[in-house]
């Protein structure tokens, strides 16, 4: 039961450049999410995605493309880096987009630095 | 918009104490969940709580929503090492999108 995983765990790039972290998850769960963690901010959500082809922005999309053409990958997109990008981004996955009824499972997070 | 404050920050503490951290909020939430989250880890849910009053436990882990509906707390009685992490609250904002607090870093010293 692999469950939820992100690649690459650590990248480091440019200024400037296109990164796009992956986010993968066996369970067939309709919904993906993708935050980044700061310090001093908790989780704050960039994108999310109710089912295939289907998506939705969160509090801070600005700077970030997703998309999702199978139910079980939701690539996240920056198109061009900044250094204000440089964060912790977790993918989740839930059944439904109820996260009072049905929680969300985290992957391990991609560690972003952009110099 | 909405937002969670938790205190405290940090916590450093001896293997054996209990510990305790709370969230608030200006605004009313219908439901809070706690989670924690290990170091190199995602988040994971703990508890949730459904109901203003409610006292809910995990094991050692006891949290309560608070009567206002604006606060919560999280206990954890007699600390292990393997308590170490980050601790999050969050509730669900009026589109059903959680709203994190920054956590409460809890770490046992040796």
């Amino acid at each position: 039961d692999a469950g939820i995983t992100q690649s690459p765990r650590y990248k480091i790039t440019e200024t400037g450049r296109q990164v796009t972290l992956m986010c993968h998850q066996t369970w067939s769960h309709s919904y993906m999410f993708w935050y980044r963690q700061d310090l001093g901010h908790g989780l704050r959500l960039i994108y999310y995605s109710a089912a295939a082809d289907i998506t939705d922005k969160g509090e801070v999309p600005d700077g970030y493309v997703v998309s999702r053409s199978k139910t079980e990958n939701f690539p996240l997109t920056l198109e061009s880096a900044t250094r204000s990008q440089t964060s912790v981004y977790f993918c989740a996955s839930s059944v439904l987009g109820d996260p009072v009824n049905q929680p969300q499972h985290f992957g391990d997070g991609t560690r972003l630095s952009i110099l | 918009g909405q937002q969670l404050n938790q205190s405290p920050q940090s916590m450093f503490i001896q293997e054996g104490e209990d510990v305790s951290m709370n969230c608030t909020s200006s605004s009313i939430f219908n439901t809070w969940l706690w989670y924690k989250q290990e170091p190199g880890e995602g988040p994971v849910l703990l508890i949730a709580l459904y109901k203003a009053g409610e006292l809910t436990s995990n094991g050692r882990l006891t949290a309560q929503f608070g009567i206002t509906r604006k606060d919560s707390f999280l206990n954890i009685s007699a600390s292990i090492p393997s308590d170490v992490g980050i601790y999050f609250c969050a509730g669900p904002d009026s589109n059903y999108q959680l709203i994190w607090g920054a956590g409460t870093k809890l770490i046992i010293k040796p």
